[in-house]
């Protein structure tokens, strides 16, 4: 069975970083793309970045871009997203998606995480 | 890129049958999308892969009431047998080199 677990989520100032963490589980993890996607509260599914199976392509929505930098480890089945100079618009649930391919494009997201929490307030 | 376009809100009566459209932006009609379910509160639970054929493969343990169809640009998602558990937030998606969009979702209740 499919698990993704996310972790890293706070309480962060604006300006500040945080590093959010996705542990995967039940599927061979570099055989397939990772993204991440968020949901601002009370709003629909925002897509953030996303990183093919060998972390060969990557691709970031022009909101983040430049801010945020997603990465994998597939020795430990992880995956990451670094997220610098934080803005109160980024206050938002964050999710670790799967993707059906090892590319950033091609196939749907067929598995999702429960999501970790970033709220960006001073 | 693609947009894709849903109605914010929709609503059934239990044991009915309902449709949601979601509609691809011009010069996108031929893209394959995916069908989402997000319950209240919960994460986002893959429905479905729909191509412009009509042709769709469901995720696993997709109840059989729910299936997938397609009109020229438009993607649709059927629910047969309405039931009080598939009250929930539906969103299409899709995507383009290095990037996917979702659409706005759409809001399904209980008539």
């Amino acid at each position: 069975e499919v698990h993704l677990v996310e972790s890293g989520g706070g309480l962060v100032q604006p300006g500040r970083s945080l590093r959010l963490s996705c542990a995967a589980s039940g599927f061979t993890f570099d055989d397939y793309a990772m993204h991440w996607v968020r949901q601002a509260p009370g709003k629909g599914l925002e897509w953030v970045s996303g990183i093919s199976w060998n972390s060969g392509i990557v691709g970031y929505a022009d909101s983040v871009r430049g801010r945020f930098t997603i990465s994998r480890d597939n020795a430990k089945n992880s995956l990451y997203l670094q997220m610098n100079s934080l803005r109160a618009e980024d206050t938002a649930l964050y999710y670790c998606a799967k993707g059906n391919g090892i590319a950033v494009a091609g196939s749907p997201l067929d598995y999702w995480g429960q999501g970790t929490l970033v709220t960006v307030s001073s | 890129q693609p947009v894709l376009t849903q109605s914010s809100s929709a609503s059934a009566s239990l044991g009915s049958s309902v449709k949601l459209t979601c509609t691809l932006s011009s010069g996108h009609s031929h893209y394959i999308i995916a069908w989402h379910q997000q319950q209240p509160g919960k994460a986002p639970r893959y429905l479905m892969n729909l191509e412009g054929s009509g042709s769709y493969n469901k995720g696993s343990g997709v109840p059989d009431r729910f299936s997938g169809s397609s009109s020229g640009a438009d993607r649709y998602l059927t629910i047969s047998n309405f039931q009080s558990e598939d009250e929930a937030d539906y969103y299409c998606e899709t995507w383009d080199i290095n990037t996917r969009v979702f659409g706005g979702g759409t809001k399904l209740t209980v008539l």
